[in-house]
């Protein structure tokens, strides 16, 4: 099983260029979920999927952040314009199904740094 | 409101020793879980070891052990025989249900360092 996979692992760029953050869930995992880490705040759970359907977004700080789900297989998390205070670690995660009590498995992060 | 306190930002351990991070929880929920997760220098998040509100025993996955006391609101992780592997930050977090949706508390981590 090769886990969550996110791409890029690195990303640089401008202030107000678009962003758009990639995670493939493992396979048969029904929920996903998209976190930031910061120095500041820690970690911060932005938005989670259940079946490809938006359940909870109320950790999305802003307008500027928007996420989808086409499919079981692939999520983006898209920030535009980007602002040099979102710079921060993101994570995805996937697990089995909806179910409270359950194990998240954790992608390696894409590393944002907005200049 | 639901939270989740660690209280040691950083800890020192020999090589081979035990040690044990504290994580102290506070929810109205009668159903909720408790996990461990290990974040090394490279950044990923490594799940570590779950504790059920319902389950009656301890969890333990290999040198990692859960000492969960419910009424103190209290799930500690042990760490036995400490390697220098292990130095990393680790989390605890609670997942419960918040007005129907499910809901994660993180913890601020605590950083563990084993010294040879």
């Amino acid at each position: 099983d090769a886990g969550v996979i996110q791409s890029p692992r690195h990303e640089v760029t401008e202030m107000g260029q678009e962003v758009t953050l990639r995670c493939k869930p493992i396979s048969g995992h029904n929920s996903l979920f998209w976190y930031r880490q910061t120095m500041m705040r820690g970690l911060e759970l932005l938005i989670y999927f259940n079946n490809n359907v938006p359940i909870d977004d109320s950790g999305m700080p802003e307008d500027r952040f928007s996420a989808k789900m086409p499919n079981a297989s692939f999520s983006t998390l898209k920030i535009q314009p980007s602002e040099p205070r979102d710079s921060a670690v993101y994570f995805c995660a996937s697990s089995l199904s909806g179910t409270l009590q359950e194990t998240q498995y954790f992608g390696p992060g894409t590393r944002l740094l907005v200049l | 409101a639901q939270k989740i306190t660690q209280t040691q930002p950083g800890m020192f351990v020999q090589e081979k020793e035990a040690v044990t991070l504290d994580c102290t929880y506070d929810t109205s929920d009668p159903s909720y879980g408790l996990f461990w997760y290990k974040q090394p220098s490279s950044g990923e998040m490594i799940f570590l070891i779950y504790q059920g509100s319902y389950d009656q025993q301890n969890a333990t996955e290999g040198r990692y052990s859960l000492n969960f006391q419910k009424a103190r609101k209290s799930a500690n992780l042990v760490i036995s025989a400490s390697q220098l592997g292990d130095s990393a930050m680790y989390f605890c977090l609670l997942l419960h249900m918040d007005t129907g949706r499910r809901a994660l508390t993180f913890g601020s981590g605590t950083r563990l360092q084993v010294q040879p």
